[in-house]
Parts: C-alpha cells; sequence; structure tokens
C-alpha cells in the first residue's frame, strides 16, 4: 500500500541553525501538507502546497519557514534559525487531486525536531 | 475562522465498555468532517469521514453522524478493546474562502482501554 515516507524520523540541532525535513508523498498525489504537534499539545496546520505554489499557510508559517518541491517526488519544509519553540513532531501529509479527493489526508509518521 | 473543539483526556475506560467523544465545530459554509486516530509512534489515518449534514460515518465499529443543528460530530463506539488505545481527532476540512480550504483538527483525546 502506498504511503508518505519522512526523514529523518528524529533530528536534534542547536538553536540559531538550519534543518530541512524530507517527505515523500504518495505518487499520484497532487496536493501537500505540513503540519506540526508540539508534545502533548494538538496538530497545528502550517502550509498546504500545490501545483508548486503554497495554497494556503497559517501565522505560525512565517518567513523562517520555507517549502519547496525540489523534483517530482520530494517535498521538503526548511526552517531557518530554529529557536527552543520549533522542537515538535513535524508531519508531511498528501491527498490525490479532482474525483479521487475525498478530503482524506495521508500522513507520514512524522519527523521529530529537537531544538537544543 | 474555523476551530473543533473537543473533549480533553484523558478517557479511561475497561474493555467491553461504551465510548463516546464529543466534538462541535465552528465553521463558515458546509465543511467535511473527520475523525483521526494516532497509533502510539505512528502518524494520523483517518478512522471516518461525513461530507454533508446527517451523514454517518462508519469504519471498525466506530460512528460518527454529522450534525449540522449542533454543529457536533460525537464520536462513538459501543464495546472498546484494548487494541483501541490511542488519541483520537477530531478535524474538519473548511469549505469556504472565508475558513479557508484547509484540515484542522481538535487537540485529541487520549483513549486507554483496560483489559
Amino acid at each position: 500500500e502506498p504511503e508518505v515516507t519522512q526523514t529523518p524520523s528524529h533530528q536534534v540541532t542547536q538553536m540559531g541553525q538550519e534543518v530541512i525535513l524530507r517527505c515523500v508523498p504518495i505518487s499520484n498525489h497532487l496536493y501537500f501538507y505540513w503540519y506540526r504537534q508540539i508534545l502533548g499539545q494538538k496538530v497545528e496546520f502550517l502550509v498546504s502546497f500545490y501545483n508548486n505554489e503554497i495554497s494556503e499557510k497559517s501565522e505560525i508559517f512565517d518567513d523562517q519557514f520555507s517549502v519547496e518541491r525540489p523534483d517530482g517526488s520530494n517535498f521538503t519544509l526548511k526552517i531557518r534559525s530554529t529557536k527552543l519553540e520549533d522542537s515538535a513532531m513535524y508531519f508531511c501529509a498528501s491527498s490525490p487531486l479532482g474525483q479521487k479527493n475525498t478530503g482524506e489526508l495521508f500522513f507520514g509518521e512524522g519527523s521529530r525536531l529537537t531544538v537544543l | 475562522g474555523n476551530s473543533v473543539t473537543q473533549m480533553e483526556g484523558p478517557v479511561t475506560l475497561s474493555e467491553e465498555a461504551f465510548l463516546t467523544i464529543n466534538c462541535t465545530y465552528t465553521a463558515t459554509g458546509y465543511p467535511s468532517l473527520f475523525w483521526y486516530v494516532q497509533y502510539p509512534g505512528e502518524g494520523l489515518q483517518l478512522l471516518l469521514k461525513a461530507t454533508k449534514a446527517d451523514d454517518k460515518g462508519s469504519n471498525k465499529g466506530f460512528e460518527a453522524t454529522y450534525r449540522k443543528e449542533t454543529t457536533s460530530f460525537h464520536l462513538e463506539k459501543g464495546s472498546v478493546q484494548v487494541s483501541d488505545s490511542a488519541v483520537y481527532f477530531c478535524a474538519l476540512r473548511g469549505a469556504s474562502n472565508t475558513g479557508g480550504f484547509k484540515t484542522i483538527f481538535g487537540a485529541g483525546t487520549r483513549l486507554f482501554v483496560k483489559a
């Protein structure tokens, strides 16, 4: 069964460093998303991406964050100048286009980011 | 904007007990509603959905009915099992330019089922 894969599963970084979280969405999906879940708290929407551009973004998704689809398979989230409060689990999700899009999101297992 | 509110946990039940997890929402337009489940160490996966008023979503013995008059989508299961222990998230996919089209989640409710 096709699945969304994320790397790394866990990354530890120093405050102020840049991190890139990578995702490989399901191959025939065309909508891509990033969410984050701070430990024990709610799952928060960051950004949605379609047709090589951002569709929607939250207030959290400021200039510190960027997304990119550098090739036909990867979807990345870059966090510049990381802060302690960026420590969270980051989930990538994807969904198909058109009639196959029932609104369901297909999630990866997440990348845990720890900022020290 | 759109929002989802669900009951706080944790909820602890004995096996075969009846489960209800309450969820209410605020949205413009006619959103789609979902329940997702997150097992330990895993990502979220869809449990069930309903796309219009009075629809009932069901899966694995769980069910929820889209109630527009009460803006609710409560999750129920008649007889829980130990394997149902997980975190359950109520979610809403927006359907208007005002509220947006993104999916937003409630805070999650952790369920523990004892044997």
